[in-house]
């Protein structure tokens, strides 16, 4: 089956990381995305790692992914409060070329 | 930087009626998406799109539901005897390439049409 579950709410200070955790269910993913919505827009891409890497860091960015456990994170290094948004990961399967499957997004609040 | 535009980005319709969403892609894509999200849901996939055709559709995608290309631009969504539960935001999604043999393909998204069924 296809799941993908998200934490529902994370709040940070400004100036301090924020990790966002993310778990799937099927292990014939190969693309895993990290998408950003801020309030009244779409989904902005912000980074995205193939499934046979275990990390990828863009900027503030790093995405970890533990194939094992089936488990992605996003790091926001110095977490700013424009970074206030909620965060969906995502997936594209093999057995679907199109298909992205989101997990229910995770809301990102950061305090000054 | 290119972006997939979406119009109008509020649509208020009578319930039974007929709704078209329109989306214009990034212009050298070929592969094109529908998604939605009930609110307080999460973003589910209708549709894709390529060459013409449909690809792939997801069980939401009904008789009710068709995608069409008009011309060399615009992607639409009609939905023709619209119901309550048909109220979600609707996302629309390009992207360069389809399929995972040619690497990967990420899929860029509109900002949405808020559909609100009276």
């Amino acid at each position: 089956g296809e799941d993908v579950e998200q934490s529902l709410f994370l709040s940070v200070r400004e100036g301090d990381s924020s990790v966002i955790n993310c778990t799937y269910t099927d292990s014939s993913s190969t693309y895993l995305y990290w998408y950003k919505q801020e309030p009244g827009a779409g989904l902005q891409l912000l980074t995205y790692i193939f499934s046979n890497m275990d990390m990828k860091q863009d900027q503030r960015l790093t995405v970890l992914l533990n194939k094992k456990d089936k488990h992605l994170s996003l790091r926001i290094a110095d977490t700013q409060t424009g970074d206030s948004a909620i965060y969906f990961c995502a997936e594209i399967q093999m057995d679907s070329s199109y298909k992205l499957i989101f997990g229910s997004g995770t809301r990102l609040l950061v305090r000054p | 930087e290119p972006e997939v535009t979406q119009t109008p980005s509020h649509q208020v319709t009578q319930m039974g009626q007929e709704v078209i969403l329109r989306c214009v892609p990034i212009s050298n894509h070929l592969y094109f998406y529908w998604y939605r999200q009930i609110l307080g849901q999460k973003v589910e996939f209708l549709v894709s799109f390529y060459n013409n055709e449909i690809s792939e559709k997801s069980e939401i995608f009904d008789d009710q539901f068709s995608v069409e290309r008009p011309d060399g631009s615009n992607f639409t969504l009609k939905i023709r005897s619209t119901k309550l539960e048909d109220s979600a935001m609707y996302f629309c999604a390009s992207s360069e390439r389809g399929l995972l043999s040619q690497g990967n393909q990420p899929q860029h998204f509109g900002d949405g049409t808020r559909l609100s069924i009276l």
